[in-house]
């Protein structure tokens, strides 16, 4: 299972971008990276997955570069409601997929 | 937009007694998790269950565990002989298809107090 590593918590201000770069340095040919978000008292929420270069949806931008050792999380122009926590993870996209969490990254967006 | 519910959203419950976590998945899903997180630690994966039966299972889900389908739409996790450390919240997920295993759907989670 390959171990991520990210920032415990990151700071930033309402309409600033926000990059929570992930280390995942064991990664395997199968893996896919996957982030999730949770606010307090509440379920995580799938934001995005990917397995390389760059995928974009409504939410969010998930830049891996071509080792995908790493990857990085982009929220454009945050506001107050997205602070939460942000989780990484890597896993194989099929099967019976246990999602396994870290500790994640705290964001804290002020006005 | 469909979504996980679960059932009760708290539940306070003495030592020793049996609780009974519901859960309705979303309708199409074929794969059903149970994690829990104590507070201010991590999400952590208690069982998954597919084709009516545990697929998979962690070192957390002991014999003081047990999780069913019942119907076709309800996903229940018993807990025999609550423990205090057995106080958390407790999340089910459900998920579609083989090929998006990463993308669960989670659910508000219940609040398990153990006094």
């Amino acid at each position: 299972l390959a171990k991520t590593t990210q920032p415990i918590s990151m700071d930033s201000y309402e309409g600033q971008e926000v990059n929570i770069t992930c280390s995942h340095n064991n990664i395997a040919t199968n893996d896919y990276i996957t982030w999730y978000q949770q606010f307090p008292s509440q379920g995580p929420r799938f934001i995005i997955q990917g397995y390389k270069t760059k995928v974009t949806n409504e939410v969010a931008s998930l830049f891996i570069p071509a080792d995908r050792k790493s990857s990085t999380l982009s929220l454009p122009r945050v506001s107050l409601s997205d602070t939460a926590v942000y989780y990484c993870l890597v896993a194989s996209n099929s099967g019976y997929s246990t999602l396994t969490f870290g500790k994640g990254t705290m964001l804290l967006v002020s006005p | 937009e469909p979504e996980v519910t679960q059932t009760p959203s708290h539940q306070v419950t003495q030592m020793g007694q049996e609780v009974i976590l519901r859960c309705v998945p979303i309708s199409n899903h074929l794969y059903f998790y149970w994690y829990r997180q104590i507070l201010g630690q991590k999400v952590e994966f208690l069982v998954s269950f597919y084709n009516n039966e545990i697929s998979e299972k962690s070192e957390i889900f002991d014999d003081q565990f047990s999780v069913e389908r019942p119907d076709g739409s309800n996903f229940t996790l018993k807990i025999r002989s609550t423990k205090l450390e057995d106080s958390a919240m407790y999340f089910c997920a459900s998920r579609e298809d083989h090929n998006l295993a990463n993308e669960q759907f989670f659910g508000p989670g219940t609040r398990l107090t153990v006094l």
